[in-house]
């Protein structure tokens, strides 16, 4: 079985840039999460998707960030314009019966 | 708000070491308990949990309590290998939702020969 697909693995751009981050969950598992870690911390949720529905987003920093799952499959994470302290990796996550399933995630450094 | 305090790393030990890396919380209601571990270059799996109080969660020879008159969740294993170097997650989540877990700011540990 597949894991949890991220890509890019590293980004690096400019501040005031835009960057996008693609998650392919393994199939089947309806529930998708988007978390940010900061390093030396733990991962934070950022939103989940209950199919294409994204029931939890009140982490989410709506002014620059927003993300869509179409067809309750992949998702994409966006975020415009990248500020510095966007500088994280940001993780995608599934779950079907209850235990997280997490990608490598995607790197970004806003310089 | 609920959180998650686990003891400050790195943590340094030599092969065969026993292993302690603490964990304590605070939440409302009954939460379930996770550890999770980063290998180095990959994604964040599931260690061991438990779900109710005095429960053992077990894997990999690692064990850990689920201790709610302490409200903690030491995580330990007896005799560390080389391939147990990772940073070490502990986690909660309320009841057996994982719709929204917390994660602790993780601890490093290295294991040399």
């Amino acid at each position: 079985e597949a894991g949890v697909v991220q890509s890019p693995r590293y980004k690096i751009i400019e501040k005031k840039q835009p960057v996008a981050f693609w998650c392919n969950p393994i199939s089947g598992h309806n529930t998708l999460y988007w978390y940010r870690q900061n390093l030396g911390q733990g991962p934070e949720l950022l939103i989940r998707y209950e199919n294409e529905e994204a029931v939890d987003d009140s982490q989410l920093p709506k002014d620059r960030f927003s993300a869509e799952r179409l067809k309750g499959v992949d998702s994409t994470l966006k975020i415009q314009p990248a500020e510095l302290g966007d500088s994280a990796v940001y993780l995608c996550a599934c779950s079907n019966t209850g235990e997280l399933f997490f990608g490598e995630g995607s790197r970004l450094t806003v310089l | 708000g609920n959180s998650v305090t686990q003891m400050e790393g790195p943590v340094t030990l030599s092969e065969e070491a026993f292993l302690t890396i603490n964990c304590t919380y605070t939440a409302t209601g009954y939460p379930s308990l996770f550890w999770y571990v980063q290998y180095p270059g990959e994604g964040l799996q599931l260690l061991l949990k438990a779900t109710k109080a005095d429960d053992k969660g077990s894997n990999k020879g690692f064990e850990a309590t689920y201790r709610k008159e302490t409200t903690s969740f030491h995580l330990e294993k007896g005799s560390v290998q080389v391939s147990d170097s990772a940073v070490y997650f502990c986690a909660l989540s309320e009841g057996t939702s994982y719709d929204k877990v917390i994660f602790g700011p993780g601890t490093s540990l290295s294991v040399i020969p």
